[in-house]
């Protein structure tokens, strides 16, 4: 059975670095993109970018590029999400997802991941 | 950037009615790169529609998509109590992911 199990809830402070994760099973990990889906409050979806992890070969909507960092360790079948520099703007929830092989859609989803960022 | 919208923004409907969700693309989209997403409230979005009419694994029948070049439609031909939920469409192109705004499906 194919599963992305995200890590829990994060609360932050504006400034606070933060690195999420995505970790895939039932599936061979290296072969299949994984994508960042942003949610804030109420709102609708955005592709935020995404991670070939056979390669680290990674794609960036030019809305979030030079905003998070996508990275991944194939030994360990996880994808992750990062910020260096976290804004109250930044609260949300964030969801991982597979790229279909050879489609160009997201078949399977994480849970998600909710960061709340304020002082 | 192909844009993507959807209409209505709202679709107040009872149980066993039928909805028709509508994604108009600001360019001509590929088929085979357009898809529809659920999402109920506090759950992550699930895969409906690949490929502008293709069924995802485990999608009822009653979930349909259709369209073409500019314009693509989601039906739902009779609605059951789960399908009172959020829409999305996206699209792909150049590497990238567009989602469309989304259309909530609602309890009249």
């Amino acid at each position: 059975e194919v599963q992305l199990v995200q890590s829990g809830a994060e609360v932050k402070k504006p400034g606070e670095s933060l690195k999420i994760s995505c970790k895939g099973s039932g599936y061979s990990f290296t072969s299949y993109w994984i994508g960042w889906v942003r949610q804030m409050p109420g709102k609708g979806l955005e592709w935020m970018g995404i991670i070939y992890p056979g390669d680290s070969d990674t794609r960036y909507s030019p809305s979030f590029q030079g905003q998070v960092t996508i990275s991944a360790d194939k030994s360990i079948s996880t994808a992750y999400l990062q910020w260096s520099s976290l804004k109250a703007s930044d609260t949300a929830m964030y969801y991982c997802a597979r790229r279909d092989y050879g489609g160009k859609w997201l078949d399977y989803w994480g849970q998600g991941t909710l960061v709340t960022v304020s002082s | 950037e192909i844009v993507l919208t959807q209409s209505p923004g709202t679709l107040s409907l009872s149980p066993g009615e039928r909805a028709t969700l509508s994604c108009r693309a600001s360019q001509s989209v590929s088929s085979n790169y357009l898809a529809w997403y659920q999402q109920n409230p506090g759950q992550a979005p699930r895969l409906l529609i690949y490929g502008a009419s293709g069924r995802a694994t485990g999608i009822p029948d009653r979930f349909s998509g259709s369209g073409s070049g500019t314009d693509f439609t989601l039906t739902i031909s009779r609605l059951e109590p789960e399908d009172f939920a959020v829409y999305y469409c996206q699209q792909y192109g150049s590497s990238l992911f567009t989602f469309g705004p989304g259309t909530k499906v609602e309890i009249k």
